[in-house]
């Protein structure tokens, strides 16, 4: 059984830019959620998908936003770069969404200059 | 925030058993307690997790208090693989669906 697959590994953009993360959840998990680790905040929660619906979000601007395929694939974006934003962001996959253990993928580091 | 407290770092000699605690004296009746640990630059890991009772499985074993106010996670024969930052974390159920909240959690050295 395959894991959870992130893409891209390793992202450079420009301060300003825009960028779009993916992730493709376990076969059969429909809960996809995301987080951002950095060395100073650790590891944050971004917002949660199930069923193509966002069911929770946390503390972050508007500049990030996701959304959640049919297939249950998601994606993540993130509008006008800040050096801070600069990041390890992972995705984990649940099969549910009421305490079921979340699966994670392996992250895309972000590097904003 | 997190509903955890970990000690921030430990040492197990490899081999040997390693047991780390974790402090959530605010859980609340419903509330999971799961352990994911982290090896550099990589994804968590879940490990395990539990409500009430004791819970083993081919990776550790999770024992919780009665008061379920605090927990240890015993990896039986720790490796040098095991060297991770272990998180502690209270699964917080929301109105709708749920968000892990990770502290610091502990970095665990496993040494030969």
């Amino acid at each position: 059984k395959a894991g959870v697959t992130q893409t891209p590994r390793y992202l450079i953009k420009t301060r300003g830019q825009q960028v779009t993360l993916s992730c493709s959840p376990i076969s059969g998990h429909r809960s996809v959620s995301w987080y951002q680790q950095t060395p100073g905040q650790g590891l944050q929660f971004l917002f949660e998908y199930f069923s193509e619906t966002q069911r929770n979000k946390g503390n972050f601007p508007g500049r990030f936003s996701g959304r959640q395929f049919s297939n249950s694939r998601s994606e993540m974006n993130v509008s006008t770069l800040e050096l801070g934003d600069s990041a390890l962001y992972l995705c984990a996959s649940s099969q549910g969404w009421e305490n079921t253990e979340a699966f994670f993928g392996q992250g895309t580091r972000l590097t904003v200059v | 925030d997190a509903k955890t407290t970990q000690p921030p770092s430990m040492d197990c000699a490899e081999g040997r058993a390693a047991n780390l605690p974790c402090n959530h004296s605010t859980i609340s009746g419903n509330e999971y307690v799961y352990w994911y640990r982290q090896i550099h630059s990589q994804g968590p890991q879940y490990i395990i997790h539990g409500l009430k009772n004791n819970e083993t499985n081919e990776m550790a074993s999770l024992i919780i208090t009665e008061d379920r106010k605090s927990s240890t996670l015993i990896l039986p024969h720790a490796t040098l693989r095991d060297t991770a930052v272990y998180y502690c974390i209270v699964r917080v159920a929301e109105e709708y669906g749920n968000k892990l909240v990770f502290g610091a959690g502990t970095i665990l050295r496993v040494k030969s």
